[in-house]
């Protein structure tokens, strides 16, 4: 069965620094991995996802997420976070099966950031 | 063009009393998911529908939940007896068609308490 954990539950930036999400995941071969991030009252928005090829992928709003086959990990970072950024990012998993629709999500990581 | 579109935003309910959600999809997208989100945790599958076919139920709680979508399109979430058990985001989302590789798009959920 497919897992994904998020090791920090909590994160706090100041703005203009760099940031790392944690995000690791249990498959047994190599899997789509999605980050999304919600904001308050809001539903999930997708920042970026990895199916293949370049494992180093960009996304929305500056974020990108590097791919480590060898660590199961699929890291997101942003170079220079903007207060906007406070927000919960959730990592997900599904397997590569067309007749598979199911992403496992993990439990979250809350970002806040300092003035 | 419309996003994924969710009512009520908020909902209050006794616990015993049923309740319902609504979910409208992006147009043209065939493939429909409920997830659940409770405080704290990433969001877990209910239910995906196919058009009208609800393909895979296995999460959901069948002895006091049930889904319809009617025509493909609008789906509905209900419990009937709600338990404080279930407060909890609901949260639906839209793919073009089955596969994690299309992405999902969410709504903005409802919020249900259960008092």
């Amino acid at each position: 069965a497919q897992s994904v954990t998020q090791p920090d539950i909590h994160i706090t930036v100041s703005e203009g620094a760099s940031l790392e999400l944690r995000c690791n995941y249990s498959y047994g071969a190599t899997p789509y991995l999605f980050w999304y991030v919600q904001s308050p009252g809001q539903g999930l928005q997708l920042l970026l996802k990895y199916f293949s090829g370049d494992t180093l992928v960009q996304g929305i709003k500056g974020f990108e997420a590097e791919f480590k086959r060898s660590q199961s990990s699929f890291n997101l970072r942003k170079p220079s976070v903007h207060w906007s950024d406070a927000a919960e990012y959730f990592c997900a998993v599904g397997a590569p099966n067309t007749n598979a629709g199911k992403s496992t999500f993990g439990d979250g990581t809350t970002l806040t950031v300092k003035p | 063009e419309a996003g994924v579109v969710q009512s009520p935003r908020y909902k209050i309910i006794e616990k015993k009393q049923p309740v319902a959600f609504w979910c409208n999809p992006i147009s043209g997208h065939n493939t429909l998911y409920w997830y659940r989100q409770n405080l704290g945790q990433g969001p877990e599958l209910l239910i995906r529908y196919e058009n009208e076919e609800a393909v895979d139920d296995s999460q959901l709680p069948k002895d006091r939940f049930s889904a319809e979508r009617l025509k493909g399109v609008d789906s509905t979430l209900k419990i009937q007896p709600a338990e404080l058990g279930d407060s909890a985001v609901y949260l639906c989302a839209s793919s073009p068609r089955t596969g994690v590789g299309y992405g999902y798009t969410f709504g903005s959920g409802t919020r249900l308490t259960v008092v």
